[in-house]
């Protein structure tokens, strides 16, 4: 079975820039949850997506947004970037049940590194 | 809040010799807890994971036990090897959302 796969897997952006980055999860996996790395934060939650409605959001301003599509592949945007912007997305899917049972257990992608210049 | 603490690092060990991370989390309820290792230039990959109190997980030689009494999740390996060398994240499911560790660097020499 396939991995989550990522697109791009490196970009490079300048300020003021939007960009788009784009997960597939595993077949099957209905919840995408992305996630920013940073050497200063280290790895922070920004939302999930659960049958295309956002069912969890991090504290992260209101540049970053996402959706999902009916096939459960989603998309993370970033509006307007700041340098501080530039760090590792991964995104993660799990089959997406309910309560605190094996099926949530996340896989991640290999990442987008997005520079921001 | 919820957290999660680990040992810090950079750990530098010998091949074969024994390894502890140290991990305790701060969290409502008894989440599942998850161990996490990262190589350069890559995502993150499962390690192990534990569900419930006293579960201990297990995988490649690693293994870790869910220990309710003192919210730790311990990580151990009898013999590390050089190829073990990577970031090792401790995190704990809340809901659908991780909170990681800040990741424990591991060096493993010839």
């Amino acid at each position: 079975k396939a991995g989550v796969t990522q697109t791009p897997r490196y970009l490079i952006k300048t300020r003021g820039q939007q960009v788009t980055l784009s997960c597939s999860p595993i077949s099957g996996h209905r919840s995408v949850s992305w996630y920013q790395q940073t050497p200063g934060q280290g790895l922070q939650f920004l939302f999930e997506y659960f049958s295309e409605t956002q069912r969890n959001k991090g504290n992260f301003p209101g540049r970053f947004s996402g959706r999902q599509f009916s096939n459960s592949r989603s998309e993370m945007n970033v509006s307007t970037l700041e340098l501080g912007d530039s760090a590792l997305y991964l995104c993660a899917s799990s089959l997406g049940g309910r309560g605190a049972t094996l099926a949530d257990t996340q896989y991640f992608g290999p990442g987008t590194r997005l520079t921001v210049l | 809040g919820d957290s999660v603490t680990q040992m810090e690092g950079p750990v530098t060990l010998s091949e074969e010799a024994f390894l502890t991370i140290n991990c305790t989390y701060t969290a409502t309820g008894y989440p599942s807890l998850f161990w996490y290792v990262q190589y350069p230039g890559e995502g993150l990959q499962l390690l192990l994971k534990a569900t419930k109190a006293d579960d201990k997980g297990s995988n490649k030689g690693f293994e870790a036990t869910y220990r309710k009494e003192t919210t730790s999740f311990h990580l151990e390996k009898g013999s590390v090897q050089v190829s073990d060398s990577a970031v090792y994240f401790c995190a704990f499911l809340s809901g659908s959302r991780l909170t990681f560790g800040e990741g424990t660097q591991l060096t493993v020499n010839p």
